[in-house]
């Protein structure tokens, strides 16, 4: 079966910090995809990565960045600089590589970067 | 724009009502599903398609169904709603691609609310 697990529930911090969000997964696959999705008090998830299990490669886009460690079973989300507008929930989520696989979804954090 | 639609942001309804929430995509997704979130739970995914008429049960199906008799509609049915019923509903689809799912697309979400 496949898990996700968000250990934090709620972080705040105050702007300009640098602020670690943790995801641990657990699959039996070989072959898997993982995500990042952030969802603002509007409501709406916006997808903001997508990495396969062959690529352990840190990825950077602004002041975001992710760390996958597969020794770890760890995808890392950090967010360098907080702002308020990041304020959200992060929810991180895994995906198999068969036919008619879901998207099993990790409980969320809440996020609240303080002025 | 790529889009997903669902019927209704806001949605009252009595206990034992017949309940239907629809969702339609634009992208042209094999996959699509329904995920109810709950504060602490984060999202569970209740069922979804892979395909036009098929239907996979997720992990809480119970006293839900579904419809897909097109490739864009994904309709979830409460056959007798009850106020554990209360939730955000959020749709999704996905493409099914050679290299696994791409990642889910989500419509605004439901808050339903059952009295």
């Amino acid at each position: 079966a496949q898990k996700v697990t968000q250990a934090q529930t709620e972080i705040s911090v105050v702007e300009k910090e640098d602020v670690t969000l943790d995801c641990v997964y657990e699959t039996r696959d070989t072959t898997y995809y993982l995500f990042w999705y952030k969802q603002p008090p509007s409501g709406e998830l916006v997808f903001l990565i997508r990495r396969n299990s062959f690529d352990e490669q840190n990825e950077i886009s602004g002041r975001y960045s992710w760390n996958f460690q597969k020794s770890t079973s760890s995808f890392n989300f950090t967010i360098t600089a907080s702002q308020v507008v990041d304020s959200a929930v992060y929810f991180c989520a895994l995906s198999g590589n068969n036919y008619g696989q879901n998207f099993v979804f990790g409980p969320g954090t809440r996020l609240s970067v303080l002025p | 724009d790529v889009k997903v639609t669902q019927s209704s942001r806001y949605l009252v309804k009595r206990t034992g009502e017949k309940v239907f929430l629809e969702c339609v995509q634009d992208m042209d997704h094999e996959n699509m599903f329904w995920y109810r979130q709950d504060p602490g739970l984060g999202l569970r995914l209740i069922y979804f398609s892979y395909d036009v008429k098929m239907k996979e049960k997720g992990d809480i199906p119970e006293g839900y169904s579904v419809s897909r008799e097109k490739k864009e509609r994904f309709s979830l049915i409460l056959e007798s709603a009850s106020t554990n019923q209360t939730s955000m509903y959020l749709c999704a689809s996905s493409l099914r691609g050679v290299g696994g799912n791409t990642e889910a697309f989500f419509g605004q979400g439901t808050r339903l609310t059952v009295v």
